[in-house]
């Protein structure tokens, strides 16, 4: 079957780092997305990793490793504006997203 | 502005009561599509729509209805509610996944959150 996996929770510090795990299993693969939810409000786009590596969007850096099934999103220099859930979500054969229960990240000061 | 809009934001009705929750986009998708976020489940895709007259059934279609007649509009129809439908719904809206124009991102509506008593 298809699966996602991500912690359910995460707390880190003000000013930190963070990095959030996310494993995958599909029936064939297009690529692998993060998304940020605040408590809520809908999901709103951070990243698309498709090929092996890492990519990096200023405080926000995403890594994908398709032989390992497994992508993880690194957060820098912390903002309690980063207070929120992290979806992982990766797209199989039939351009389907397969979605990740998703991370709640709690910053403290 | 490009968005995508649903309706209404909030409502509470009661079992069996037939509803309908609006979405509308302004960005010429062809792909639409309809979730529920329930706590610890995470988003479950209920129809998408590669395009108009175009749906298909997602995770959890028991129970919904949906409709393509238009480009910008895809409602979700529920016509007897129960309570195991009390959820976060939320449409979304992206260029055609692995077409021409795709942007690798979904674009979300504000969501609509169903109480059913």
């Amino acid at each position: 079957g298809q699966n996602i996996d991500q912690p359910t929770e995460m707390t880190a510090t003000e000013g930190a780092i963070v990095q959030i795990n996310c494993t995958y299993q599909t029936s064939g693969f297009n690529g692998l997305f993060w998304y940020q939810q605040h408590a809520g409000e809908a999901p709103t786009f951070l990243s698309y990793n498709v090929l092996d590596g890492l990519e990096e969007k200023g405080r926000f850096s995403s890594f994908l490793s398709r032989s390992k099934g497994y992508s993880y999103l690194l957060l820098k220099e912390l903002q309690m504006k980063d207070s929120a859930s992290y979806l992982c979500a990766a797209m199989d054969s039939n351009y389907q997203l397969i979605w990740g229960a998703g991370t709640k990240l709690i910053i403290k000061p | 502005e490009a968005q995508v809009t649903q309706n209404p934001r909030y409502l509470i009705t009661v079992t069996g009561k037939k509803l309908t929750v609006t979405c509308s986009q302004n960005m010429n998708h062809e792909y639409m599509s309809w979730y529920r976020q329930d706590p610890g489940l995470g988003l479950r895709q209920i129809y998408y729509s590669m395009n108009v007259e175009v749906t298909d059934k997602g995770d959890v279609p028991e129970g919904y209805k949906v409709s393509r007649k238009e480009k910008r509009n895809f409602p979700l129809i529920l016509e007897s509610p129960s309570p195991n439908q009390t959820s976060l719904y939320f449409c979304a809206s992206s260029a055609t996944p692995g077409g021409t124009g795709f942007t690798y991102e979904q674009y979300f509506g504000p969501g609509t959150r169903l109480t059913v008593t």
